[in-house]
Order: C-alpha cells, then sequence, then structure tokens
C-alpha cells in the first residue's frame, strides 16, 4: 500500500497569510494527487486533482504543485472560510489511500 | 445540480448486516465511476470501494473484501454498500462519491459527495 504522510498535522495561521501543506508518499505516484477541504460535520469538498489542477468553483488562493512523492497545497491570502481540516489522496494505485489530515486553525 | 443522497446508516450488532444505498439526481449515473469512503468518529478518511460505470469492475481496501459488495443500479440511479460481518471498527460515516471524468488523466479524484449515513456497530 503506498503510505501518504502529511505535514504538518496541524498549522495556526491569521487571515491573510499564507499557508503551505505537504504531502508525501511512499513511492512515486505520477502526480495522481489530489486535496481535499472537509469542515466539521460536513462532506469532503475537491480542491486540487492531478496535483495542480483547480477544481471548478474553487478560489484561485488554492494551488497545488509537485511531482513524484512530494507534493503541496499552497493558501494564499487565507480567509476566515478556509479554516478546516485538509487531506491529500492518491489513486496511483489501489488501496486508494488518504493523508491523516492537517488540521488549520485560527491563530 | 449533482445530489448524492445516502441511506441506510444505523445501530447494528457486531457480526450483523447493513444495505447502504445512494441515490443519485443531477446526474446520470451510468456514465460515471463511483465509490465509498468512510470515517470513523474524529478520524480520517479511508477509501473502501470502488465500480465502473457498468459494474464489471470493483475495488476494494482489504479490510472489508468478503464482507462488503459494491453494486449498482443504473436504472434506477441508485449505488448500493450490503455490509455484512460488521465489526466495531466498521463505525463510522459512509459517504458515496463520484470519480470525476477527468480520472483517464490525473486518477480517481472524487469531485461530488454526499451527506454522508452513519453506521454504528456495538452490541
Amino acid at each position: 500500500d503506498i503510505q501518504m504522510t502529511q505535514s504538518p498535522s496541524s498549522l495556526s495561521a491569521s487571515v491573510g497569510d499564507r499557508v503551505a501543506i505537504t504531502c508525501r508518499a511512499s513511492q512515486n505516484i505520477n502526480s495522481y494527487l489530489s486535496w481535499y477541504q472537509q469542515k466539521p460535520g460536513k462532506a469532503p469538498k475537491l480542491l486540487i486533482y492531478g496535483a495542480s489542477s483547480l477544481q471548478n468553483g474553487v478560489p484561485s488562493r488554492f494551488s497545488g504543485s509537485g511531482s513524484g512523492t512530494d507534493y503541496i497545497l499552497t493558501v494564499n491570502s487565507l480567509q476566515p472560510e478556509d479554516f478546516a481540516t485538509y487531506y491529500c489522496q492518491q489513486s496511483y494505485n489501489t488501496p486508494i489511500t488518504f493523508g491523516q489530515g492537517t488540521r488549520l486553525e485560527i491563530k | 445540480e449533482v445530489q448524492l443522497v445516502e441511506s441506510g446508516g444505523g445501530l447494528v450488532q457486531p457480526g450483523g448486516s447493513l444495505r447502504l444505498s445512494c441515490a443519485a439526481s443531477g446526474l446520470t449515473l451510468s456514465s460515471y465511476w463511483m465509490t465509498w469512503v468512510r470515517q470513523a468518529p474524529g478520524k480520517g478518511l479511508e477509501w473502501v470501494a470502488t465500480i465502473k460505470e457498468d459494474g464489471s469492475e470493483k475495488y476494494y481496501v482489504d479490510s472489508v473484501k468478503g464482507r462488503f459488495t459494491i453494486s449498482r443500479d443504473n436504472a434506477k440511479n441508485l449505488l448500493y454498500l450490503p455490509m455484512n460481518s460488521l465489526r466495531d471498527d466498521d463505525t463510522a460515516v459512509y459517504y458515496c462519491a463520484r470519480v470525476a471524468p477527468t480520472r483517464y488523466r490525473s486518477g480517481w479524484a472524487f469531485d461530488y459527495w454526499g451527506q454522508g449515513t452513519l453506521v454504528t456497530v456495538s452490541s
């Protein structure tokens, strides 16, 4: 199974800040990497697919980058609605696996 | 507007069975791969199973193989997850989700999700 490791596990930031969340795969996943945002009691929301493609309707302050085993989700100019938990997910191989999540909190 | 609505969750004893359903509207289910993802209370996301448009291919996480069976009725726009031999660690919110049509170039990303249905396995 491909292990997905996110860092940090939690992060405190302020409105207007720029933050980056990293996701490392235990092997090359060839950019088959998606990012999701989840708020308490809600379903996850797809933000980024194919490592860097922005899902329709997602604000452009979200961006994804990376290749091989290492990927980054960047959020520019944090807005109040961005405070949530973020997950990466690989689909290079089954079983599909998610990172453990990164909780983004207001400082 | 695409909507996915899960149902069928509830409280069941260890060893028992449940069948989850996911009703799709605003899309033609037969055109999409579909998936189930679960989330134990306070924990992260876990992929459970995925099924091809016509049901000819199915994929499962090892922990549910032989116990859960993903299926679909395209004529009724319904996705199913019958679950047998339920265990305590199957307790979770179960989400159905659509596999994005970009899968050929970007892999399986899940672009529409239901609100989830809670399955509690406890004696």
